[in-house]
């Protein structure tokens, strides 16, 4: 079993570019979930993705967007990038539909914005 | 909204020193609690959870017990080891009030020296 896979591992972009990232979940999951992390902060929650649909977000602009395919796999897109958007990415999945389930992370994208 | 609190770092102790970690937590629901451990350039992994009042997660020998009167969930071990040293998170996640999204606290930077 593979495990939580993103990519690409690092990213170096500069103000205003758009980025995608990637993120295959772990095998059996149909649920993703995305979290940035600033250096030295915990992970804020971006949004998850259930049944391909967005079924929850959280407090970011809608500069963040992002999809689900039908394998479950999920990107994050971020436009008009900002200086304060340099984190690392976490993508995180679960079974959906049922409760107290462990979130499974994968190892994070690190984004760097010049 | 729900929230998590825990005690602020770094903190640096001597190997095979007992180590506590404060975390206290504000809900709606009735939350699963969790410690994420995150080593120096990885990815977040979970540590020990618990799903109930009074029920204790136990991992790797670290230990911290639900308590619902405290609202508390606090990361105890009897004997740090120089590989403990990490980022420890607490967290909460309620699949009826917001389908596992994890919260996170902001992180105890522990560095275990020989």
């Amino acid at each position: 079993d593979a495990g939580v896979t993103q990519s690409p591992t690092h990213l170096i972009k500069t103000r205003g570019q758009q980025v995608t990232l990637r993120c295959s979940p772990k095998s059996g999951h149909d649920t993703v979930s995305w979290y940035q992390q600033a250096l030295g902060q915990g992970p804020q929650f971006i949004f998850q993705y259930y049944e391909e649909e967005e079924r929850q977000r959280g407090n970011f602009p809608d500069r963040f967007s992002g999809h689900q395919f039908p394998n479950y796999s999920s990107e994050l897109n971020v436009n008009a990038l900002l200086l304060g958007d340099s984190a690392l990415y976490l993508c995180a999945s679960l079974p959906g539909g049922s409760s107290y389930n462990e979130q499974f992370f994968g190892p994070g994208t690190r984004l760097t914005v010049l | 909204g729900d929230s998590v609190t825990q005690m602020e770092g770094p903190v640096t102790l001597s190997e095979e020193a007992f180590l506590t970690i404060n975390c206290t937590y504000t809900a709606t629901g009735y939350p699963s609690l969790f410690w994420y451990v995150q080593y120096p350039g990885e990815g977040l992994q979970l540590l020990l959870k618990a799903t109930k009042a009074d029920d204790k997660g136990s991992n790797k020998g670290f230990e911290a017990t639900y308590r619902k009167e405290t609202t508390s969930f606090h990361l105890e071990k009897g004997s740090v080891q120089v590989s403990d040293s990490a980022v420890y998170f607490c967290a909460l996640s309620d699949f009826l009030t917001s389908y596992d999204k994890v919260i996170f606290g902001p992180g105890t930077s522990l560095s275990v020296i020989p």
